[in-house]
């Protein structure tokens, strides 16, 4: 069975670090272009990172230079490194599986169930 | 600001056909995916490429793509529909993704 399990989230304050974890089951997250997702309370979807399979890594401009995104092949885990942690980034974070390509469609297969990080003094 | 953009809410009768658009100009080159949100709970694919729906995702959900719009019909919707829905696509330079604001479904 496919699954993704988040963890490390929690209460930081501004300026702080933190690192999330995805744990992935079912498939190998080095063969996926892998994504966090994230929601800020009683907003909408925001894509926050990806990193292909052939390890490029993109961001989306309000994280930039701030968060980074990595994997380890021999734990099968995604990561998301937080840094200068703003009240605004504070959201339930998801990490989330493309699959597809161009003629079929691209798309978010499978969710982890969130973490939620809040930035908060 | 969202590359595609959704109307922020819609109802329809129970039984009744309603379809959600989302437009973009991604949408000229990428498929849109859609995902279905309940309160408190991860989102759900329900639609993506032409018209593909993952297992388990009732027929009465179906997606059509026309220029820079792709929709998302429910045809009978029923009240467990009552969600928020939210198109995605890779964006115009193809290296990121982008989401609609995402509408939110009454089923009434």
């Amino acid at each position: 069975e496919v699954q993704l399990v988040e963890s490390g989230g929690g209460l930081i304050q501004p300026g702080g670090s933190r690192r999330l974890s995805c744990a992935a089951s079912g498939f190998t997250v080095s063969s996926k272009y892998m994504n966090w997702v994230r929601q800020a309370p009683g907003k909408g979807l925001e894509w926050v990172s990806v990193i292909y399979s052939d390890g490029r890594t993109y961001y989306a401009d309000s994280v930039k230079g701030r968060f980074t995104i990595s994997r380890d092949n021999s734990k099968n885990t995604l990561y998301l490194q937080m840094n200068s942690l703003r009240a605004e980034d504070t959201a339930v974070y998801y990490c989330a599986r493309n699959n597809g390509d161009y003629d079929q469609g691209y798309h978010f297969d499978c969710w982890g169930q969130g973490t939620l990080v809040l930035v908060s003094s | 600001s969202s590359e595609v953009t959704q109307d922020p809410a819609v109802s329809v009768a129970l039984g009744q056909t309603v379809r959600m658009t989302c437009q973009g100009d991604s949408l000229r080159n990428y498929y849109a995916s859609w995902y279905q949100q309940k309160p408190g709970q991860a989102p759900v694919l329900v639609i993506y490429g032409k018209n593909n729906r993952p297992s388990g995702i009732p027929d009465r959900f179906s997606g059509s793509n026309s220029g820079n719009t792709a929709s998302l019909t429910i045809t009978g919707a029923q009240a467990e529909d009552e969600a928020d829905y939210y198109c995605a696509s890779r964006d115009r330079s193809g290296d990121h993704w982008v989401f609609g604001g995402g509408t939110k479904l009454t089923v009434l």
